[in-house]
């Protein structure tokens, strides 16, 4: 069963701009994680943001996690064309097996 | 990527046949698993692995099978290929060398598997 839901599926922008992606969930979560994945590559691990966390950031990347609201967004700041891909948020829930739930990904083009 | 290798990277087949996919580490990590990949779909979890011959199933098992002989091979097996199964299948590890569960996953390349 799909637990995250990335919004906007496709979002279109140019270089400089920002990109800000958003992931709804539907139960309770011990971690969110955003993932990268070019074409035709395997996914790319961005960040990790724990339930207990309300923002972190890694270089361009900031990542906000409101828990009330089953949500965060991603937000990519002065973008580059080599950020084009698809973007998918995936939700830990802190089992055994370290299992995740990905959602069905956004896809960003950047626009020289 | 981590040390994950997939084997093959692309590969066509017809109905019925049998089909193996390998996924090898380099990394000595505990966990590994399957996810095939589809549009609309994302990411949906088949089988994954907690350590040597210990497996388990995922979301959408129905028609695969695993093996899990050594730390650093996980075998995906389709016994009977079918249509609805071509898909891009990725393996995935976590767990780094302590054996503790860590949350990050690392991707293998995918392989692109066509039933005809």
């Amino acid at each position: 069963s799909q637990q995250g839901e990335e919004d906007p599926q496709a979002l279109s922008i140019q270089e400089g701009e920002n990109a800000t992606m958003n992931c709804s969930y539907k139960t309770s979560i011990n971690n969110l994680q955003w993932y990268r994945q070019n074409s035709g590559r395997g996914l790319v691990h961005l960040i990790l943001i724990r339930s207990n966390e309300r923002e972190k950031h890694s270089g361009r990347l900031r990542v906000t996690l409101d828990t009330s609201k089953k949500s965060s967004s991603l937000l990519i700041t002065a973008s580059r064309a080599a950020d084009t891909a698809s973007y998918f948020c995936a939700t830990g829930h802190g089992g055994s097996q370290g299992n995740l739930i990905f959602g069905k990904g956004t896809k960003l083009s950047v626009k020289p | 990527d981590a040390g994950i290798t997939q084997s093959p990277r692309h590969k066509v087949t017809e109905t019925g046949t049998p089909v193996t996919l390998r996924c090898h580490q380099t990394e000595n990590h505990r966990y590994m698993y399957w996810y095939r990949q589809d549009p609309g779909h994302g990411l949906r979890l088949i089988h994954y692995s907690y350590g040597v011959k210990d497996t388990d199933k995922g979301e959408v098992s129905d028609g695969y099978s695993v093996s899990r002989s050594k730390t650093e091979d996980f075998l995906l097996t389709l016994e009977s290929a079918t249509s609805s199964q071509t898909s891009v299948y990725f393996c995935a590890i976590s767990g780094g060398t302590s054996g503790r569960v860590t949350d990050t996953q690392y991707f293998g390349p995918g392989t692109r598997l066509t039933v005809l």
